[in-house]
């Protein structure tokens, strides 16, 4: 089946934009979540739903920084007045409530901020 | 709070030798143990997790991975290296027995296949 999709896949914004960054999970997981990947690091956690509810969002580094996911299914990330230090790999991931927890990945969105 | 430490951050090996990339962990509460592999321009894979049950575990691809509490690490391995092995591996981290969902991600090992 369809895995994890994200768009767009590359997204290059001038310093002081916003901008938005869509995940579609695998259909019927209820739980999503986000990650930053900064260039030559691991991923680091963002923010965490389940459903449509944000139930964890400790690892949001600023309040420039807002998830949504209103319907329980696509979830949009979005970064408002973008900074350099902003330029990363957004990482989404899905899982099923019933599948030991594993976390399925999209692809990712390399964000670049000039 | 919890935390994973590769202690390479590049291995190298020949085709057909094993591989051995190493993971140590910290943690206050029984943790959940995984490795995840990501080739270029494609997503996070997972190669196998430990949650408890056997502390050998077997993954896909001829990985596995040994999980020893008294040394706190969680080191991967395979007896005998592909050229398509070659990719970022990262060790991970989660407490799922306490409900928190994030993952802890180390900084990753980049490995490479000689031929």
């Amino acid at each position: 089946g369809a895995g994890v999709s994200q768009s767009p896949r590359y997204k290059v914004a001038k310093r002081g934009q916003d901008v938005a960054l869509r995940c579609d999970p695998i259909s019927g997981h209820v739980s999503l979540f986000w990650y930053q990947q900064a260039l030559g690091q691991g991923p680091e956690f963002l923010t965490y739903f389940q459903n449509e509810a944000q139930l964890d969002k400790s690892g949001l580094p600023s309040d420039r920084f807002f998830a949504e996911r209103p319907e329980g299914s696509v979830s949009t990330l979005k970064i408002q007045r973008t900074q350099q230090e902003d330029s990363a790999v957004y990482l989404c991931a899905s899982s099923h409530r019933d599948s030991n927890y594993e976390q399925y990945f999209g692809p990712g969105t390399r964000l670049t901020v000039t | 709070a919890q935390s994973v430490t590769q202690l390479d951050s590049h291995v190298s090996v020949s085709e057909g030798t094993p591989v051995l990339l190493r993971c140590n962990y910290s943690s206050s509460y029984s943790p959940s143990l995984f490795w995840y592999v990501q080739h270029p321009n494609k997503g996070l894979q997972l190669l196998l997790k430990y949650t408890s049950a056997a502390t050998l575990v077997k993954g896909i691809n001829g990985f596995e991975a040994e999980f020893k509490k008294s040394e706190t690490s969680f080191h991967l391995t395979k007896p005998s290296a592909h050229m398509s092995d070659a990719a970022e591996y990262f060790c991970v981290v989660s407490l799922l027995d306490t409900g928190r969902r994030a993952l802890t991600f180390g900084s990753g090992t980049r490995l490479q296949v000689q031929p």
